[in-house]
């Protein structure tokens, strides 16, 4: 079964509102990583969370290893943070990473 | 900082021939470089995992035999697709790390491959 699970899957935002991407893992994980693709597929590492909290500009993300989730949250949304956000997990058997399915963000006017 | 390069960007290929693609790990050393493809319209999938003087860790469903991978150095890997077909286009992306497996990754643009 998928072993990482994002959500929402889709989302539409208006410039300005505030978002909350989701990542919950259903085995045990030794650390995750937050990706924006862009458009043409090659990925930008947003965050690199092993655990606790990071924040970066508007974007803040907090990791809690032992409950097995993580979030991403985007601050007064802008148009050009458009674009699919993909979690991956690292597990601590030795496995690499696994991708979650991501969230699509639409920022409109 | 930590960059990593993929070559080609993209390439097409027949049906039933092999391409070669690579990477390159620059301002650090890659001791693990992980293959990965997406599929059209799916998230990444993981193909194997290399790490210097380790065995490569192929992921079920990808094979050496179909997927052989070379990572002669710390800062250099290749992967041959053989003998392509329609499931095998998508977007291949390696990503390396210093740290071992537990490191964060760093991503090249993908190398985008279509099967004619």
């Amino acid at each position: 079964g998928q072993q990482v699970q994002q959500s929402p899957t889709s989302l539409v935002l208006q410039e300005g509102e505030n978002a909350e991407l989701q990542c919950n893992f259903s085995t045990s994980l030794n650390s995750m990583q937050w990706f924006y693709q862009r458009p043409g597929g090659s990925l930008v590492s947003v965050f690199y969370n092993p655990s606790g909290t990071k924040q970066s500009g508007r974007l803040t993300s907090t990791t809690v290893i032992k409950e097995r989730r993580s979030s991403l949250h985007i601050s007064s949304s802008q148009i050009t943070d458009s674009g699919t956000y993909l979690c991956a997990m690292e597990r601590n058997s030795g496995t690499y990473q696994r991708f979650g399915t991501g969230t699509k963000l639409q920022v409109v006017p | 900082g930590a960059l990593v390069y993929q070559y080609p960007r993209r390439t097409i290929c027949k049906s039933g021939t092999s391409m070669r693609m690579e990477c390159q790990a620059v301002g650090f050393q890659a001791t693990s470089v992980a293959w990965y493809r997406q599929s059209p319209q799916k998230t990444f999938e993981l193909i194997a995992l290399s790490t210097v003087n380790s065995a490569i860790k192929y992921e079920q469903n990808f094979t050496q035999e179909k997927f052989p991978i070379s990572h002669p150095n710390l800062s250099f890997s290749s992967m041959t697709v053989l003998n392509a077909y329609l499931e095998d286009r998508g977007l291949y992306l390696c990503g390396a790390s210093w740290g071992g497996i537990y490191a964060e990754q760093f991503f090249g643009p993908g190398t985008r491959l279509t099967v004619l």
